[in-house]
């Protein structure tokens, strides 16, 4: 069946520091890639999302790259504030409108 | 708009006992989509609907019913509940139109089985 990797389980950074997470996906078919963030007790939240036909998105301070060689797309997130920590999750649709999920990345952002 | 909407927000269940978990939206959304979530995992699909009347299995469908008699609802039910099936569920849709791959997540079911 198909499944996702998802790189670190957990991610600690300083404030202001850039955050990077990594999904590496089995389905070559995949064509819609989107990332959720989901905070204590809440739930998920799309932040970003990108398709297979481009390579890099960006909104403010996240931005998310594809690599469709290599089957892997990242998050990454600029100048972090305490408000970013949370669980992020990846995700990858191929045919249909079904959402594999990855296990989850926890970022804590310290002061 | 509410959005899609869960009910309840918590239940505690003993072994054996069955209960449905409502979900509904006001998106006029095609898809709709059930999914569990453990302690510190991700999200497992459990059913999935494309349409009235139609529904699918997805991941983890053993112990669970759905049923999809119109856009707006699409009930999960459990017949006989396990300490297996503590766990969070969350209703969520998309609109299932053209691009648009978005899914929109409700406020999820906190369900304890003892």
């Amino acid at each position: 069946g198909e499944n996702v990797e998802q790189h670190p389980s957990t991610l600690s950074v300083q404030e202001g520091d850039s955050a990077v997470i990594k999904c590496t996906y089995s389905d070559s078919a995949s064509n819609y890639f989107p990332w959720y963030k989901q905070e204590l007790g809440k739930r998920p939240q799309l932040i970003i999302d990108i398709r297979s036909n481009v390579g890099e998105k960006k909104d403010q301070r996240i931005a998310v790259t594809l690599n469709k060689t290599a089957k892997h797309f990242s998050l990454h997130i600029t100048e972090t504030q305490p408000e970013d920590s949370a669980v992020y999750f990846c995700a990858f649709t191929g045919g249909g409108n079904k959402l594999t999920f990855g296990t989850g990345t926890q970022l804590k952002v310290e002061l | 708009n509410a959005g899609v909407t869960q009910t309840p927000k918590f239940r505690i269940l003993k072994i054996g006992q069955s209960m449905t978990l409502q979900c509904a939206q006001d998106m006029n959304h095609n898809y709709m989509y059930w999914y569990r979530q453990d302690p510190g995992m991700g999200l497992k699909l459990i059913y999935y609907s494309v349409g009235a009347g139609i529904t699918d299995k997805g991941e983890v469908p053993n112990g669970y019913n759905v049923s999809r008699s119109t856009t707006e609802d699409f009930p999960l039910r459990l017949e006989l509940a396990a300490p297996s099936q503590t766990s969070v569920y969350f209703c969520a849709t998309s609109s299932g139109r053209g691009r648009n791959l978005t899914q929109y997540f409700g406020p999820g079911t906190r369900l304890t089985v003892l």
